[in-house]
This record gives structure tokens, C-alpha cells and sequence, in this order.
């Protein structure tokens, strides 16, 4: 139940195009999904998040889709760029709840190509 | 302000030695964490803390211990290293669960090769 499932395991796509990363949870618990973004050498670091009381959050080319009854959410980048190349996880939270601890999937490396 | 810094960066053991990873924040942060991270597996957590002089094991915590003496600093310990703890450790720090959403933040890793 503690497990977030995340496809697909890598993605590549052409400058411009859309970049799609699912996941699915099943702890109905979790209120708190943010998406971290890594580059090769450095820490994941927080790229958009969101609470499942909307279905949708946008910042600039990057958005969260949320479906609370299929416990799914997706990133979407669009008119993905080279420099969006990177490692993407997301992740879920029962914010505030007893364990404070995030659960995270295993990763998407999109690869951007020019 | 250097956020969070992780040393070393690199380190390489031989099978049986003990060593330290170092993690240290500058943002007052109460909550800590430490993560191996491996191809395939994403991010998983070792040890956590909320707080100075508390600890909390995480998802897989065999061979480690941890140590948060002071708020600033949180130390990963192992005992004695198996070539399984090879992986590329994370330190996080996190505000705490209050008001407004709260991420982690991360160090830059640490990559441990244990031979």
C-alpha cells in the first residue's frame, strides 16, 4: 500500500514535443504529490506539486494531471526542451500524518532530443 | 547560504571497513533524512529524523545507524560496509509540517563504492 508506481521507465522525445510521466498509488491516505527533477551529479529538487483537492496545477510549461478515484497523477512538460533532460520521480506524502516521510517512484529519464 | 551539503562526495571501501557520511544544513530545518539511490529503484529511505536528538528508521535501515546530536547535522553510519551498500547516498532536510507545503531539500549525494 506504501508503493507509488511509476511508467514508463524511460521517454524520449523530440524537441517541442510533449513529455507524459504517469503514477499510481494505492494508499488513499497520501494528500500530498510533488514531482522532483534530477540532473546527473546532483540532488532531486522540487519541480511542482500538488494537493489532491484540484485535478490540475500549471507552472509555465510543466503540469500535474490529478485523478483522485483512479489514484493516478501525471506530469506533463510541454514544448519540451534539451535542457529538460533529466530524471523525473514523483512522489506521495500523507501530509502531516504520522510517518512524515515521502514515497517514491523509481524514475523516468527523459531524454530531450534536439 | 549553502542549503545542504553532503560530504565526502566520493569514497571507496573495502568490505568490513566503517566509515561516516556527513550531512550538514544551514536552514534551520527540523527534519532530516538520509536515501540510497539506485538504478532501477528510485529513492529509498534509510533513516529520518524530526528532530535534535530523535531518530526513525525508514525503509531500509539494515547496516546502517544514524545521529543527530544537533539540529545542523545529521550523520549515516555503517558498521561495516557489504559491496550491497554500493549507492549513491542522499541527504534531505525539510522544514517541517506546517503551514503551506513544506519539500525536502537535497544534497548533492554521496557515491559509495564498496569493494
Amino acid at each position: 500500500q506504501q508503493q507509488v508506481k511509476q511508467s514508463p521507465q524511460s521517454l524520449i522525445v523530440q524537441k517541442g514535443g510533449i513529455s507524459i510521466i504517469n503514477c499510481a498509488y494505492e494508499n488513499t491516505a497520501f494528500d500530498y504529490f510533488p514531482w522532483y527533477q534530477q540532473f546527473p551529479g546532483k540532488g532531486p529538487a522540487l519541480l511542482i506539486a500538488i494537493r489532491p483537492d484540484v485535478s490540475e496545477k500549471k507552472e509555465g510549461r510543466f503540469t500535474i494531471s490529478f485523478n483522485k478515484s483512479a489514484k493516478q497523477f501525471s506530469l506533463h512538460i510541454m514544448d519540451s526542451q534539451p535542457g529538460d533532460s533529466a530524471t523525473y520521480f514523483c512522489a506521495a506524502e500523507d501530509y502531516g500524518g504520522a510517518t512524515n516521510k515521502l514515497i517514491f517512484g523509481t524514475g523516468t529519464l527523459l531524454a530531450v532530443q534536439p | 547560504n549553502a542549503g545542504v551539503t553532503q560530504t565526502p562526495k566520493f569514497r571507496v571501501l573495502k568490505t568490513g571497513q566503517s566509515m561516516t557520511l556527513l550531512c550538514a544544513q544551514d536552514m534551520n530545518h527540523e527534519y532530516m533524512y538520509w536515501y540510497r539511490q539506485d538504478p532501477g529503484m528510485g529513492l529509498r529511505l534509510i533513516h529520518y529524523s524530526v528532530g535534535e536528538g530523535t531518530t526513525a528508521k525508514g525503509e531500509v535501515p539494515d547496516g546502517y545507524n544514524v545521529s543527530r546530536l544537533k539540529k545542523q547535522n545529521f550523520l549515516l553510519g555503517l558498521e561495516s560496509a557489504a559491496p550491497s551498500q554500493t549507492s549513491v547516498y542522499f541527504c534531505a532536510s525539510r522544514y517541517g509540517i506546517g503551514t503551506g507545503d513544506q519539500p525536502q531539500h537535497f544534497g548533492d549525494g554521496t557515491r559509495l563504492s564498496i569493494l
